[in-house]
């Protein structure tokens, strides 16, 4: 079953801030989330293997709650080079499920 | 760098024709993936292999084979081209079992069935 991904698009000027959700109604394993820019192949981000961890890259940071089965990705004072679609990938022992993706565009 | 390449970035072919979709890896990766891509529905997984001659269905198989001959190579087959098949497909490739490494994608293939 699909992860569920809100808000489905996001527009920010640069220098905001946001917050990208990801909730599973199966119990998740690990999560890990992706993005995607215009015409090219999606880049991984970060994984996340436990309950409770949180990760970062750059100003890009993530948070997992297994007990409320989702995560969140964090974007601190976004930059233009942010934008693009972000996929959350859930798995329980099964090859990752993804969500419909987030769809993010920062405009100066 | 992991390097996943795809055979063709567009593709443009008949309904019922015979399609082969190639991708091949460069790092031996154990476990390959096809996945499709449509707007609105985000990326869904048609089939998987996690070894050699090993081949699993995923969530919309129907319609589609694989063929995994050599750990490096992963091939998408639509036995009969239909026009509901028109989307784009990404190959993508990860070195542990299981799903704590990340997947590396290929550049896609937009194949247009007309």
């Amino acid at each position: 079953q699909q992860p569920v991904q809100s808000p489905q698009a996001v527009i920010l000027r640069e220098g905001e801030d946001a917050v990208i959700n990801c909730s599973s109604s199966k119990a998740l394993y690990s999560v890990h989330w992706y993005r995607q820019k215009h015409g090219e192949a999606p880049v991984f981000l970060m994984i996340l293997l436990k309950g409770g961890e949180q990760k970062g890259h750059e100003k890009i940071s993530a948070s997992f709650n297994e007990k409320k089965q989702q995560s969140s990705l964090y974007l601190t004072a976004s930059q233009l080079s942010y934008s693009g679609t972000y996929f959350c990938g859930s798995s329980g022992n099964t090859p990752l499920v993804f969500g419909k993706g987030t769809r993010l565009s920062v405009i100066a | 760098d992991v390097k996943v390449t795809q055979s063709s970035r567009y593709l443009v072919k008949r309904t019922g024709e015979k399609v082969f979709l190639e991708c091949v890896q460069d790092m031996d990766h154990e476990n390959m993936f096809w996945y499709r891509q449509d707007p609105g529905l985000g990326l869904r997984l048609i089939y998987f292999s996690y070894d050699v001659k090993m081949k699993e269905k995923g969530d919309i198989p129907e319609g589609y084979s694989v063929s995994r001959e050599k750990k490096e190579r992963f091939s998408l087959i639509l036995e009969s081209a239909s026009t509901n098949q028109t989307s784009m497909y990404l190959c993508a490739s990860s070195l542990l079992t299981g799903n704590n490494s990340p997947l590396h994608f290929g550049n896609g293939t937009r194949l247009t069935v007309t």
